[in-house]
C-alpha cells in the first residue's frame, strides 16, 4: 500500500522558471518530510525537509510546503537549472522509518 | 560522492539462489539502512542497524536477512531468490538514527 505518492512521474520545465513537484501521503502518523534528488547510477541525495509542525522550510532555491490537513507536500525549486534535471522522490517518517513516493523525473530545458 | 560504497553494482542470477550484498557506511555513521526499489516504484525501506543491533524493520521478507559486523559494515543476504526481487537495493547510512540518510549507487539485482 503506497503510503506515498507522486502523481506526476514527468515535469518539464524552462530553464529559469518555477519548478513545481506535489506529494500527498494517507498516513496521518507521519512526523517529517524531506526530498530527494537523484541522478542517473547515483544515491539519492537529501535535498530539504520540513516537519510536521511547520508549513514552509526555505533553503535557497528550494522551498517546501507543507499542508497537513490536505496531506499535501510540494517542492518549489526557483529559479530552476538545467543541473537540476533529476528524479526527485518525496519521503515521509514515522519514528525515522521512510516511506518514499515512486518520483518525478524533472527536466529542465534550456 | 556520498561516502557510502555498495558493492556489487550489478548482479545476475538465478531462481532459487542465494545472493549476498555488501554495504560500506560513511565513516563515522553508525546506522545502516537497507531499501529497495522495484520497477517504478519508490524505495521500500526494508530494514535497519544501529551500531551492530536490529534498530528497526520494514517490509523485509523472511527469505531475506541482514547483519552489520562490529567494523560497521552490513550485509543483506537474499535467498530463495524469484523473479521479483529483481530490483535496485540501495543502502543508506548516518551518524545516528535520522531522517536525513546518505545512500549508496546501489546494486542492480536480476533474477532469471
Amino acid at each position: 500500500d503506497q503510503q506515498v505518492k507522486q502523481n506526476s512521474p514527468s515535469l518539464s520545465v524552462q530553464e529559469g522558471r518555477i519548478s513545481i513537484l506535489n506529494c500527498d501521503y494517507t498516513n496521518s502518523m507521519f512526523d517529517y518530510f524531506l526530498w530527494y534528488k537523484k541522478y542517473p547510477a547515483e544515491g539519492p541525495t537529501f535535498l530539504i525537509s520540513i516537519s510536521s509542525i511547520k508549513d514552509k522550510n526555505e533553503d535557497g532555491r528550494f522551498t517546501v510546503f507543507l499542508n497537513k490537513s490536505a496531506k499535501h507536500l510540494s517542492l518549489h525549486i526557483v529559479p530552476s537549472q538545467p543541473g537540476d534535471s533529476a528524479v526527485y522522490f518525496c519521503a515521509a517518517s514515522v519514528r525515522y522509518k521512510l516511506s518514499f513516493g515512486a518520483g518525478t523525473t524533472v527536466t529542465v530545458r534550456a | 560522492d556520498s561516502g557510502v560504497t555498495q558493492t556489487p553494482k550489478h548482479l545476475i542470477t538465478a531462481t532459487g539462489q542465494r545472493v549476498t550484498l555488501r554495504c560500506s557506511p560513511r565513516s563515522g555513521d553508525l546506522s545502516v539502512y537497507w531499501y529497495q526499489q522495484s520497477l517504478d516504484q519508490g524505495l521500500q525501506f526494508l530494514i535497519q542497524y544501529y551500531n551492530g543491533e536490529e534498530r528497526a524493520k520494514g517490509n523485509i521478507l523472511e527469505r531475506f536477512s541482514a547483519q552489520q559486523f562490529p567494523d560497521l559494515h552490513s550485509e543483506l543476504n537474499l535467498s530463495s531468490l524469484e523473479l521479483g526481487d529483481s530490483a535496485l537495493y540501495f543502502c543508506a547510512s548516518s551518524v545516528t538514527t535520522s531522517n536525513e540518510q546518505f545512500f549508496g549507487p546501489g546494486t542492480r539485482l536480476t533474477v532469471l
